[in-house]
């Protein structure tokens, strides 16, 4: 079964700080994604990484980057942390295949900025 | 550009009733299409793909190219059926757009 794991399930962090979440996956999937869900917007991706060191902006990338240095850990950070940014954030990945691959979510960070 | 609308933000309906969560999308070319779940307290989870053309835990939906719908039907609703519904298209090779969410209530 695969698994993707994110570090902290609930966060709190002040405005203006660096804010790290981390996701890790066991299933030697090539491809990770971030996520922002928010109440009545659904999903929108914030960034995507199809291999290691490889990355592409998604739909809302600003105030956001992220690292994949290694295929099964992809870090979405927070350069300075703003009220705005307090939301949910899911982690999910897939594999690359002939067909679409299902993506696969962790459990979710739920981020607060004060 | 690429777009999923999915119109109801909230539907209740009552226990044994059909239920129909709408999804409606925007592409010029082939689409992909999928409805992910996410049941209380889960993580988000893959419910069905239209490729896959299966029955979900009684669920179905159909791809309209027609009217650019992939509804999510049920003919007997059940109160674990109570959850967070997704759709979503696929873009490009790998990503997904997803739409805006159904939150769904089955009153017993």
């Amino acid at each position: 079964d695969v698994k993707v794991t994110q570090s902290s399930r609930y966060l709190v962090k002040r405005t203006g700080e660096k804010v790290f979440l981390e996701c890790v996956q066991d299933m030697d999937h090539e491809n990770m994604f971030w996520y922002r869900q928010d109440p009545g917007l659904g999903l929108r991706l914030i960034y995507f990484s199809y291999d290691v060191k490889m990355k592409e902006k998604g739909d809302i990338p600003e105030g956001y980057s992220v690292s994949r240095e290694k295929k099964e850990r992809f870090s979405l950070i927070l350069e300075s942390a703003s009220t705005n940014q307090t939301s949910m954030y899911l982690c999910a990945s897939s594999p690359t295949g002939s067909n679409r691959q299902p993506q696969h979510f962790g459990d979710g960070t739920r981020l607060s900025i004060l | 550009a690429q777009r999923v609308t999915q119109p109801e933000k909230l539907l209740s309906v009552f226990k044994g009733a059909p239920v129909e969560l709408k999804c409606n999308y925007s592409y010029s070319g082939s689409p992909e299409l999928f409805w992910y779940v996410q049941y209380s307290r889960q993580r988000l989870q893959l419910l069905l793909r239209h490729i896959s053309r299966e029955s979900i835990k009684g669920f179905t939906a159909d791809l309209n190219k027609g009217e650019t719908s992939f509804h999510l039907k049920k003919p007997f609703a059940q109160e674990e059926d109570s959850a967070m519904y997704y759709c979503a298209l696929g873009q490009g090779a790998q990503k997904l757009v997803f739409g805006q969410g159904t939150r769904l209530t089955i009153n017993p």
